[in-house]
């Protein structure tokens, strides 16, 4: 299973746009990127998903280069109730091979 | 829409006993997961099930059993409850594609288990 490194923690303010970097450099051939959005006291939410490029939904935009070693989740200006815990994962499908999920980055967006 | 719906929210056991943590998704979703968090962790899947009559081990399957008892429901049994396993319990459900890519899961709230 290709493991998964992010920042522990990031601060930032209301209104500004927030940016999460994953480092994937196990990243195989056929695994997709997918973050996820975890409140206190709550199951994880789906965020987005995708494979190369860039990706962009209601929610978020994901940016993978190239190498596809990385990748950066970006938040448009946050508010108060995007402070969560983000999860990166990267996997195949989830019947076959099950995801792993790591530690997360912790934000907490200020007013 | 119930979505991925566990029973119950809130436990506490003594050592040694056992107990079933409930799980039920109304998304005809083919696969289910068990996930425990511990504080400040991420989650790890203790086991999973990729199809009605499957069941596969995961990251830390030891201390607990599983049942995929029909396509919606997927329960979890600790046989002798230990304090080790206290945590948050997650289950989840997700779809599976035939192109094989990993289809997002969808969480229930959690069951919090605290053994003494």
């Amino acid at each position: 299973l290709a493991k998964t490194t992010q920042p522990i923690s990031m601060d930032s303010y209301e209104g500004q746009e927030v940016n999460i970097t994953c480092s994937h450099n196990n990243i195989a051939t056929n695994d997709y990127i997918t973050w996820y959005q975890q409140f206190p006291s709550q199951g994880p939410r789906f965020i987005i998903q995708g494979y190369k490029t860039k990706v962009t939904n209601e929610v978020a935009s994901l940016f993978i280069p190239a190498d596809r070693k990385s990748s950066t989740l970006s938040l448009p200006r946050v508010s108060l109730s995007d402070t969560a815990v983000y999860y990166c994962l990267v996997g195949g499908n989830t019947g076959r091979r099950a995801l792993t999920f790591g530690s997360g980055t912790r934000l907490q967006v200020q007013p | 829409n119930a979505g991925v719906t566990q029973t119950p929210k809130f436990q506490v056991l003594k050592t040694g006993q056992s107990m079933t943590l409930q799980c039920a998704q109304d998304m005809n979703h083919n696969s289910m997961y068990w996930y425990r968090q511990d504080p400040g962790m991420g989650l790890r899947l203790i086991y999973y099930s990729a199809s009605e009559g499957t069941t596969d081990k995961g990251e830390v399957p030891n201390g607990y059993n599983v049942s995929r008892l029909n396509k919606r429901e997927f329960s979890l049994r600790l046989e002798s409850a230990a304090p080790s396993q206290t945590s948050v319990y997650f289950c989840a459900s997700s779809e599976v594609s035939p192109a094989d890519i990993n289809q997002p899961q969808h969480f229930g709230d959690g069951t919090r288990l605290s053994i003494l």
